[in-house]
């Protein structure tokens, strides 16, 4: 069965310093990948999606970063954290073929201070 | 552009009572229509998807349906019990992208 991870759980950062966040998929190849952001009481903002290696798209413009170095490892970085970065982030897979069901990994709770 | 409104924002019922939590999309050409538990601090959780073709779907106490034409979907969730409380979001795919609502959040009091 496929499994997905994120890593930390939770982070706490001052504005200014640098982020990265984790997200690895276990038990299928080549899988579509997603990171979102999920503030208080608003929806999920799509940030990133990946189709494959190399192949990043962003949807909205901000000083984050993602990056895909292996088949289903996805990471999200920022060389400068903002008060606005705060929020849940949220990383998920689909099949690359077939049904496009998505399924999301535990997320990380950054608090940026 | 695509835009998914779920309605009510928040809902609270007597344990044992049936309800529905709607969800509506502005466009309708959509690939498929996903439905989502979230408990708080949590990721989210699957629980049913309908394809385009589809009309409903079930999964024990729960049943989708899907009317792609008038860009609506409905979740019921029968017979109620104090663990459905959570957030319940649904969500559109329009191909490599995915519209999120901003999620009905159900309170079941014992």
């Amino acid at each position: 069965s496929q499994t997905i991870h994120q890593w930390p759980a939770t982070l706490v950062q001052p504005v200014g310093s640098p982020l990265s966040l984790e997200c690895t998929v276990e038990g299928t190849s080549n899988p579509n990948l997603y990171w979102y952001r999920q503030a208080a009481g608003r929806g999920l903002q799509l940030l990133f999606y990946s189709i494959g290696i190399d192949q990043i798209s962003s949807e909205v413009p901000q000083n984050l970063s993602a990056s895909r170095p292996q088949d289903r490892q996805f990471i999200l970085s920022s060389k400068k954290l903002l008060l606005s970065d705060s929020g849940f982030y949220l990383c998920a897979w689909s099949p690359a073929k077939g049904y496009n069901e998505q399924f999301f990994g535990p997320g990380t709770r950054l608090t940026v201070l | 552009k695509q835009e998914v409104t779920q309605i009510p924002a928040a809902l609270s019922v007597p344990e044992g009572e049936n309800l529905v939590l709607n969800c509506s999309f502005t466009d309708s050409a959509i690939y498929n229509l996903q439905w989502f538990r979230q408990d708080p601090g949590k990721g989210l959780t699957s629980l049913l998807l309908i394809q385009s073709s589809q009309r409903e779907q079930t999964s024990g106490r729960l049943n989708a349906s899907l009317d792609k034409s008038s860009g609506r979907s409905t979740l019921y969730i029968a017979a109620s019990q104090p663990g459905d409380s959570a957030t319940y979001l649904c969500a559109v795919d329009t191909g490599n992208q995915f519209y999120f609502g901003t999620g009905t959040s159900l309170t079941v009091i014992p």
